[in-house]
């Protein structure tokens, strides 16, 4: 079954520290994975998309990084701020219709000053 | 630059109500998708319009209708909403369902409380 599995499920950190959010999946045949950030109350917006070839993509202060071998991703959020405050989405998409997004639950992060 | 807007943004109903959620997008998409997300599960796929004059079922589509009214606007009808149908709903529009690496855009959310 297709799955995308994210760690932790909550996290607090103070601004200006970095922090790195895990995202592992079990799609196949996977076609390429998906970062979002969804405020609360808000949609989510795409960070980065990452195909089968790359394994690090940048967007400002967020990297997230892919090894397609172990299925594994990882965001990484550099000097954090209070607007950095956000659920972050690992989303997989299946190499078959482009619909076949699929998404994991989230990591909740929240910034304390 | 409005991107993807849905309307209203809260709706309470009693069971066994319908109501119809609006979207439109202005970004000359071809694809667009419902999704709802509820409190401890990854977003889920009610119903996709590939292309105008299109429309697939998703993951989760039991209860739900929709309609690709144009090339704009793709609408989602609860016919006799139930406690369950009780959730977020997120319309979603991307250039080509088909594309690889199809950026997602999303609209603000529709937030759905059926008593």
């Amino acid at each position: 079954k297709n799955q995308v599995e994210q760690s932790p499920q909550s996290l607090i950190i103070l601004e200006g520290k970095n922090c790195t959010l895990q995202c592992n999946y079990t799609v196949s045949p996977f076609s390429n994975l998906r970062w979002y950030k969804q405020d609360t109350g808000r949609g989510p917006v795409s960070l980065t998309i990452m195909t089968f070839s790359e394994n690090t993509k940048s967007n400002g202060r967020y990297t997230a990084t892919l090894d397609a071998d172990t299925k594994q991703s990882s965001l990484h959020i550099t000097a954090s701020q209070l607007s950095d405050s956000a659920s972050y989405i690992c989303v997989v998409s299946a190499r078959q219709a482009g619909t076949a997004l699929i998404f994991g639950k989230g990591t909740t992060l929240s910034v304390s000053s | 630059n409005a991107g993807v807007t849905q309307t209203p943004k809260f709706q309470v109903l009693k069971t066994g109500q319908s109501m119809t959620l609006q979207c439109a997008q202005d970004m000359n998409h071809n694809s667009m998708y419902w999704y709802r997300q509820d409190p401890g599960m990854g977003l889920r796929l009610i119903y996709y319009s590939a292309s105008e004059g299109t429309t697939d079922k998703g993951e989760v589509p039991n209860g739900y209708n929709v309609s690709r009214l144009n090339k704009r606007e793709f609408s989602l009808r609860l016919e006799s909403a139930a406690p369950s149908q009780t959730s977020v709903y997120f319309c979603a529009s991307s250039a080509h369902a088909g594309q690889v690496t199809g950026e997602l855009f999303f609209g603000e959310g529709s937030r759905l409380t059926v008593l």
